[in-house]
């Protein structure tokens, strides 16, 4: 069975500090992929990396794809309190290519 | 254009009532996936579709769940009859084709009383 374990599973911090949250699994993954998910609202997809070593930027957001497609990375540069919200990774793999869901990380950014 | 559209947005209803939410996917998209959502558990996949055809059920947690899509533009998740730990957020998603981006609806908060 495949897991995505994401770590921490909770955290905040005071506006304009940097944070890396880890997303990582003993299986290889064809695709990873990072949501962002707001209160009341469904998972938005915020970027999808495919090559093992990949960096991807959005802004501030800067995501990494392990060598060997088992893990990965996000770090955010001076968060800011829109950051705020609970960040799904998401792994294609196995016999289907069926998506599955890490825990997420809920992250609060204080003002 | 309109997203993956889910109704109703919150169902309150006593126990051993029966429970059905509908969801309308993205047109075009082939792939449909039923989701719940608590805190305790995080996101799991109850059961998705390809193509109408349901692939895996696996995520299914018992027989009181059943879930249906007669057409590519509608499906239903229905639960009965519905016990109080059924209480959740159930999210519908819709994506091009499988191992894609799935694009979510807003969801559905269930309170089972």
């Amino acid at each position: 069975t495949q897991l995505l374990e994401q770590s921490p599973q909770f955290l905040s911090i005071q506006e304009g500090e940097n944070l890396t949250v880890y997303c990582n699994s003993s299986s290889v993954f064809s695709s990873l992929q990072w949501y962002r998910q707001e209160p009341g609202e469904g998972p938005v997809l915020l970027v999808t990396v495919v090559t093992g070593g990949e960096v991807k930027k959005l802004k501030r957001l800067t995501f990494q794809f392990g060598d060997a497609r088992k893990d990965s990375s996000l770090h955010i540069t001076a968060a800011q309190p829109g950051d705020t919200g609970l960040y799904l990774c998401a792994g294609a793999g196995g016999r289907d290519d069926k998506i599955i869901f890490g825990k997420g990380t809920r992250l609060h950014i204080l003002p | 254009d309109a997203g993956v559209i889910q109704s109703p947005r919150h169902e309150v209803t006593e126990m051993g009532q029966e429970v059905t939410l509908r969801c309308k996917p993205i047109s075009g998209h082939n792939s449909l996936f039923w989701y719940r959502q608590t805190m305790m558990r995080g996101l799991e996949l109850l059961i998705y579709f390809n193509n109408n055809v349901p692939i895996d059920d696996s995520g299914m947690p018992e027989d009181r769940f059943s879930a249906k899509m007669p057409n590519a533009s509608f499906s239903t998740l229905k639960i009965q009859p519905s016990e109080p730990r059924d209480s959740a957020v159930y999210f519908c998603a819709s994506s091009p084709r499988l191992a894609l981006t799935q694009y979510f609806g807003p969801g559905t908060r269930l309170t089972v009383l």
